[in-house]
């Protein structure tokens, strides 16, 4: 079974600093996605990133980008010039098409942005 | 616009009271999920349906039931509520590929006492 492995249940980075988040997944599958959540204190949960198997091109979003290492089965999520409204639960998750067609979540990263 | 919508937004109800928690998608997903999530914890799926008259049990067994009688209404019902039943209740949809991508409900928050 696919898991998804999020190593550092909390984060901290100054405002304007650049923090990286980590993730690690197990799976057989060769054609799958990956994706970064963030789900602000009380508020709805968003996608920020998602990334195909497929491509070997990192994916980048604004300030938002990740470093996608298929071989070593890592996927971690950059925030550059970090924001006070970056703040929240960051989840990594995985979906294959063969396989559950679940997404497959890790137990997310609470991350803290000091001013 | 298209969005996925969840009601109650906050429920407080007594033991052994029947509560059902309503979600709505407008954007015509045929996959709807059900998760259910502790402040501050990891997601856990308890629910879900790829279609019509189709619903599934997920990993974390729960209680609760659900239908799917339309494409874009999936509600949960809990027969009879407990304390333990306290949690977030988040609702999700998404589409075929090549996006598989989940959008999420805003979710439900609710207090058993």
């Amino acid at each position: 079974a696919q898991t998804v492995t999020q190593s550092q249940p909390e984060m901290s980075v100054q405002e304007a600093e650049t923090v990286t988040l980590s993730c690690t997944y197990d799976t057989s599958e060769s054609d799958y996605y990956l994706f970064w959540y963030k789900q602000p204190p009380s508020r709805q949960m968003i996608l920020v990133i998602r990334q195909e198997a497929y491509k070997q091109q990192n994916a980048t979003e604004n300030r938002f980008s990740v470093n996608f290492q298929k071989a070593a089965k890592s996927f971690s999520l950059k925030i550059s010039d970090s924001q006070l409204g970056d703040a929240a639960m960051y989840f990594c998750a995985y979906f294959s098409q063969g396989g559950s067609e679940k997404l497959v979540f890790g137990k997310g990263t609470k991350l803290t942005v000091n001013p | 616009e298209a969005d996925i919508y969840q009601t109650p937004r906050y429920l407080v109800i007594g033991t052994g009271k029947k509560i059902t928690l309503e979600c709505s998608q407008t954007m015509g997903h045929d996959k709807m999920y059900w998760y259910q999530q502790d402040p501050g914890m990891e997601l856990h799926l308890i629910h879900y349906s790829y279609g019509v008259n189709s619903t599934e049990k997920g990993d974390l067994s729960s209680e609760s039931t659900v239908s799917r009688i339309r494409t874009e209404h999936f509600p949960l019902t809990l027969e009879s509520a407990r304390p333990s039943h306290t949690s977030q209740y988040l609702c999700a949809s998404s589409g075929t590929v090549p996006n598989n991508e989940q959008f999420f409900g805003p979710g439900t928050r609710l207090t058993v006492l």
